[in-house]
């Protein structure tokens, strides 16, 4: 069955940098791309952006553009989100989710809190 | 970028009532590529519609999607008391992908 994994929770103070992963099984990982969602606390889902399992090729939300970098190690299956410059208002939980071939998102990890504070 | 709203923002149902969520975009959405999802507190969102009508796998058939365009619309039949959570809309046609505010559908 499919399952992403991703790692544990974060603690970081305002400007440091924070890398999450995101281990995929169950399916060959560079069939499907994945996009990364983020949710602050209280508030609503918000798109970061996607990569591709195929060729590494990615799309950022213009507004996290600068800081953000997905990566992929198909080596291991691992999609990688690093944000970098962190802010009390990135603070949220981050998800990573598989996109189907028609690119609605059928399964999502199970999230990773990352906190930012001094 | 499509920006999507939602209504109403909360909604109080009982169980067995039928329940209709909207969702709106500011311009047309391609292809139909507007999906819905389901989110209870704590955890990760479940999808439920992708392509604005098909149900995802699992997915019972109280949960029916519609719409076209701009306008589209989640109906649950008759709830059960699972159903009580917290839907998004979504378009996945263009880039950047974008979510709805969310309507939050309470007990009553």
């Amino acid at each position: 069955q499919v399952q992403l994994v991703q790692s544990g929770a974060e603690v970081k103070k305002p400007g440091a940098s924070v890398k999450v992963s995101c281990k995929a099984s169950g399916y060959t990982f560079s069939s499907n791309t994945i996009s990364w969602v983020r949710q602050a606390p209280g508030q609503g889902l918000e798109w970061m952006g996607w990569i591709s399992g195929y060729n590494g090729n990615t799309y950022y939300a213009q507004e996290l553009q600068g800081r953000l970098t997905m990566t992929t190690d198909t080596s291991t299956s691992t999609a990688y989100m690093e944000l970098r410059s962190l802010r009390s208002d990135d603070t949220a939980v981050y998800y990573c989710a598989r996109e189907r071939y028609d690119s609605s998102f059928e399964y999502w990890g199970q999230g990773t809190l990352v906190t930012v504070s001094s | 970028e499509i920006v999507l709203t939602q209504s109403p923002g909360t909604l109080s149902l009982s169980p067995g009532e039928r329940a209709t969520l909207s969702c709106r975009a500011s311009q047309s959405v391609s292809g139909s590529y507007l999906a819905w999802y389901q989110q209870k507190p704590g955890q990760a969102p479940r999808l439920l519609i992708y392509g604005a009508s098909s149900r995802a796998t699992g997915i019972p058939d109280r949960f029916s999607g519609s719409g076209s365009g701009t306008d589209f619309t989640l109906t649950i039949s008759r709830l059960e008391p699972e159903d009580f959570a917290v839907y998004y809309c979504q378009q996945y046609g263009s880039s950047p992908r974008t979510f709805g505010q969310g309507t939050r559908l309470e007990i009553k």
